[in-house]
């Protein structure tokens, strides 16, 4: 199962906006795009989930455009307690809802 | 609400040697995964249970990997015996449907495996 691709690190500074784009050329159609954070030593912590076009929650945005090959997380106004490891991940829910991960996005904010 | 527990949160073992690694998911929950992550890969899907019953175990590596989930509650992974490539964090997950759509899957913090 193709996993997707996404930068391996970004840096930011406390109050930016951040964008996190993830690629997934070939999802299927039955597939979701999940998003995740981590941090050292926990697991990995459910932020936003979606389909197609724009998903908002408290917290971020999800933008999937019209092709699907592609998306596009927002973090809105980060804060140094945003570091993290954020990981773009298939939810393959014609198999049971079992997850695809990739390398994931290190994201460092500084003040 | 408790969370995902997992334990040990470490364990160093000898190769050779069983180890047993024990998830208790979110009360109410009936999908239960496990994944891992060895060092320097990917975190990795293992096995998926509805309940007691296993729906998914494709990413399992080996048959020295035996999952169950006792009664539909909580599940235990056993590995046995133990080589140095299974060294890494077991990871365990729960969900009330196969992926909500709103919440996602809860994890637990991860059990930390050093086969030496």
């Amino acid at each position: 199962l193709a996993k997707t691709t996404q930068p391996i690190s970004m840096d930011s500074y406390e109050g930016q906006e951040v964008n996190i784009t993830c690629s997934h050329n070939n999802i299927a159609t039955n597939d979701y795009i999940t998003w995740y954070q981590q941090f050292p030593s926990q697991g990995p912590r459910f932020i936003i989930q979606g389909y197609k076009t724009k998903v908002t929650n408290e917290v971020a945005s999800l933008f999937i455009p019209a092709d699907r090959k592609s998306s596009t997380l927002s973090l809105p106004r980060v804060s140094l307690s945003d570091t993290a490891v954020y990981y773009c991940l298939r939810v393959i829910y014609n198999q049971g809802g079992k997850l695809i991960f990739g390398q994931g996005t290190e994201l460092s904010v500084k003040p | 609400e408790a969370g995902v527990t997992q334990f040990p949160s470490h364990s160093v073992i000898e190769k050779g040697q069983t180890v047993t690694l024990r998830c208790d998911p979110i009360s109410g929950h009936d999908n239960l995964y496990w994944y891992r992550r060895v060092m320097g890969k990917e975190i990795k899907f293992l096995l998926h249970f509805v309940k007691e019953s296993k729906q998914d175990e494709s990413g399992m590596p080996n048959n020295r990997f035996l999952a169950e989930r006792t009664g539909g509650t909580y599940s235990t992974l056993k590995v046995q015996p133990a080589e140095l490539e299974d060294s890494g964090v077991y990871f365990c997950a729960s969900s009330q449907g196969a992926g909500d759509f709103n919440y996602g899957y809860t994890f637990g913090s991860g059990t930390r495996l050093t086969v030496v």
